[in-house]
């Protein structure tokens, strides 16, 4: 049963415009999620994170919005920049992320951003 | 920022040999390391929770005979793959609990030939 489920494997869109990703997930103790961006061989790399507490958090060009209710999130990124084509991870913990708390993941979306 | 360092790179090792990958976080403590597996196209799977000065956590089906978690510092968590089998390539990846949230290593690559 995957806890944290990424529905789309790719995305493509057009520099300067916005990429969503999204990310679902079923377990209601996750309190606290996070967004990974990952190159091929090379250890993710930490982008935004949100507490469970929020409904948004924003650092820079990266948005992430958060609803309990539905138990989604979302990642926005604008302007969109060739640089960003990546595999984005959702992750998601409970225990508000506490250090002994394991990370879930979801199965990685392919962004793919054309110039 | 928080710095995770994962040592090999990468390594190729024949059937039946052991091999060791480091995890250091270089400036801050950790008393709690994971280490997670990745197969091509694939989720990174968590194998086993690592805490300082005690036994891992090893998650469901993971063997801890074949995964050896050694985590002696704070700053230090080794994984050893034992008697390794072709079946045992992957990537292999660190990860500690810094600031902000979690830091990974930046992999190791495990070709058994």
């Amino acid at each position: 049963d995957q806890q944290v489920k990424q529905n789309s494997p790719s995305l493509s869109v057009q520099e300067g415009r916005i990429s969503i990703l999204n990310c679902d997930y079923t377990n209601s103790m996750f309190d606290y999620f996070l967004w990974y961006k990952k190159y091929p061989a090379e250890g993710p790399t930490f982008l935004i994170s949100i507490s469970s507490i929020k409904d948004k958090n924003e650092d820079g060009r990266f948005t992430v919005f958060l609803n309990k209710s539905a138990k989604h999130l979302s990642l926005h990124i604008v302007p969109s920049q060739p640089g960003d084509s990546a595999v984005y991870f959702c992750a998601a913990s409970g225990n508000s992320g506490g250090s002994n708390y394991k990370l879930t993941f979801g199965k990685g979306t392919l962004l793919t951003v054309n110039p | 920022g928080a710095v995770v360092s994962q040592h090999p790179s990468w390594v190729i090792c024949k059937s039946g040999t052991s091999v060791k990958i480091e995890c250091r976080s270089l400036d801050f403590q950790a008393t709690t390391m994971f280490w997670y597996r990745q197969f091509p196209k694939q989720s990174l799977m968590l194998m086993a929770t690592s805490n300082e000065g005690s036994k891992a956590t090893y998650e469901q089906g993971v063997e801890k005979d074949k995964f050896l978690i050694n985590h002696a510092s704070l700053t230090l968590s080794t994984l050893t793959v034992t008697s390794a089998h072709p079946e045992d390539s992957s990537f292999y990846i660190c990860s500690a609990r810094g600031i902000p949230g979690y830091t990974f290593g930046s992999g190791t690559r495990l070709t058994v030939v």
